[in-house]
C-alpha cells in the first residue's frame, strides 16, 4: 500500500510569491489534515478535510492559506501571498474513518517552505 | 498555551538498555494518545496509541503506560536499538475533532 505522498519536497520562493503544496492521501482514507511544523516550535494543525468538505480549518493562520480538496482525492495549499514567517514544514496526514477506530493518522514526508 | 508537553529535547540511551520517553498533557478531554517516531527529511511514523481508558498498551518492544490522575504518559522501548534513535513525538487528540495536538518531541539517541 502506497503512502502519503507531498509534492514538492522543497520549495524556495520570494515573499510576495505564490506557492501551492500537493498531497495525495493513502487510498481510501477519507480523512485527510494538513499539518504544519515552524523551526523549533511543535507541529500545529491547520486544517482536516473529510472527503471533500472542510471539517475543520481552526488552526489555519490567516486568509493567504487556501486549501482544497476537489473530488475528495488529492489535496493542495496555497500560499498567497507568501510571508516570511510562513516558512516551515508542512505535513499532509490521512487517516481511514472519523471514528476512533481509525484514529492513527498516517504522515508525508513534508513539503518544506523556504521564503526568502 | 502549550497543552502536550514533552520537557526533556534530548535523551541518550547504550544499546540494549530501556529507554523512557516522557509526556505530560494538561487537558483530560483528551481521548487517545499516539507516539511518532520521526527521523530526518521525513515525516512521523506512528508508532502506538492508547485510549484514555487503559493504562498500558504493549507493542513488541513498545509500551506506552497512561497515568490519568497525574496527566502524565511515556513511552519505554526495551531493549534499544541504535535504529531507535529518532525525535519522538507525544500526541494526543480528542474524538470531537481528531486534530492532533503535538508535543516539541525529544531526540533519542542509542549508543551502541
Amino acid at each position: 500500500e502506497a503512502g502519503v505522498t507531498q509534492f514538492p519536497s522543497h520549495s524556495v520562493i520570494e515573499k510576495g510569491q505564490t506557492v501551492t503544496l500537493r498531497c495525495d492521501p493513502i487510498s481510501g482514507h477519507d480523512n485527510l489534515y494538513w499539518y504544519r511544523r515552524v523551526m523549533g516550535k511543535e507541529i500545529k494543525f491547520l486544517l482536516h478535510f473529510v472527503k471533500e468538505s472542510k471539517q475543520d480549518e481552526s488552526g489555519m493562520p490567516n486568509n493567504r492559506f487556501l486549501a482544497e480538496r476537489t473530488g475528495g482525492t488529492y489535496s493542495t495549499l496555497k500560499v498567497q501571498p507568501a510571508e516570511l514567517e510562513d516558512s516551515g514544514v508542512y505535513f499532509c496526514a490521512s487517516s481511514r474513518s472519523p471514528g476512533l477506530a481509525g484514529h492513527e493518522q498516517f504522515f508525508g514526508p513534508g513539503t518544506r517552505l523556504t521564503v526568502l | 498555551d502549550q497543552q502536550v508537553k514533552q520537557n526533556s529535547p534530548s535523551l541518550s540511551v547504550q544499546e540494549g538498555r530501556i529507554s523512557i520517553l516522557n509526556c505530560d498533557y494538561t487537558n483530560s478531554m483528551f481521548d487517545y494518545f499516539l507516539w511518532y517516531k520521526k527521523y530526518p527529511a521525513e515525516g512521523p511514523t506512528f508508532l502506538i496509541s492508547i485510549s484514555s481508558i487503559k493504562d498500558k498498551n504493549e507493542d513488541g518492544r513498545f509500551t506506552v503506560f497512561l497515568n490519568k490522575s497525574a496527566k502524565h504518559l511515556s513511552l519505554h522501548i526495551v531493549p534499544s536499538q541504535p535504529g531507535d534513535s529518532a525525535v519522538y513525538f507525544c500526541a494526543a487528540l480528542r474524538k470531537s475533532n481528531y486534530k492532533l495536538t503535538f508535543g516539541k518531541g525529544t531526540l533519542l539517541t542509542v549508543n551502541p
